[in-house]
């Protein structure tokens, strides 16, 4: 079943701007991970956030969690045409299996 | 390190043929996961493994699917006989466990195999 939901499905912003993606889940969790996807490759991992960590840096990404919400952000700063991808984050339930849940995904586009 | 390792990265078949692939997992790493991607259900796990033993496999659609881990360096998920709705593009990935809490923590995804069943 899907846990998160990224919001919005699709977004396209110009080079150099802000991108802004939310992720709703559904259960507690012990971790969120963001992922990115280019077009037919595999996942590679972003960033990970704790369920008591509130923010989180990673070079031109930042990640909030707000558990009480049960929502995430990624926000790339700066956006290059190179970022262009899918963008999905995933949970890890508290208390439950190892695996992650996964959401539908923002498809990104950084217009040059 | 060579990353996780996925085998074929395309493979087509006919309905009704048996379908194997291959994964090894990066050195050391505890934890085995396969997922699979297609476009109407998103990402879904199938079956993950901890130190080679099957841990859940409540995400495997049906008896035709079957995963094994021989060793700390394989993993294989076949399925027989296959069918046209397998046709997906089907991860692994793997991670360690981490220290303290346990559990498995951030994981690393190969490249994917697309299988196609005619």
């Amino acid at each position: 079943s899907q846990q998160g939901e990224e919001d919005p499905q699709a977004l396209s912003i110009q080079e150099g701007e802000n991108a802004t993606m939310n992720c709703s889940y559904k259960t507690s969790i012990n971790n969120l991970q963001w992922y990115r996807q280019n077009s037919g490759r595999g996942l590679v991992h972003l960033i990970l956030i704790r369920s008591n960590e509130r923010e989180k840096h990673s070079g031109r990404l930042r990640v909030t969690l707000d558990t009480s919400k049960k929502s995430s952000s990624l926000l790339i700063t700066a956006s290059r045409a190179a970022d262009t991808a899918s963008y999905f984050c995933a949970t890890r339930e508290r208390g439950g299996a190892d695996g992650l849940t996964f959401g539908k995904g923002t498809h990104l586009i950084i217009q040059p | 390190d060579a990353g996780v390792i996925q085998s074929p990265r395309h493979e087509v078949t006919e309905m009704g043929q048996e379908v194997t692939l291959r994964c090894k997992p990066i050195s050391g790493h505890d934890y085995l996961f396969w997922y699979r991607q297609t476009m109407m259900r998103g990402l879904e796990l199938l079956i993950y493994f901890n130190n080679n033993v099957p841990i859940d496999d409540s995400g495997m659609p049906e008896d035709r699917f079957s995963a094994k881990m021989p060793n700390a360096s394989f993993s294989t998920l076949k399925i027989q006989p296959s069918e046209p709705r397998d046709s997906a593009v089907y991860f692994c990935a793997s991670s360690l466990e981490r220290v303290g809490t346990g559990g498995a923590d951030t994981q690393y995804f190969g490249p994917g195999t697309r299988l196609t069943v005619l």
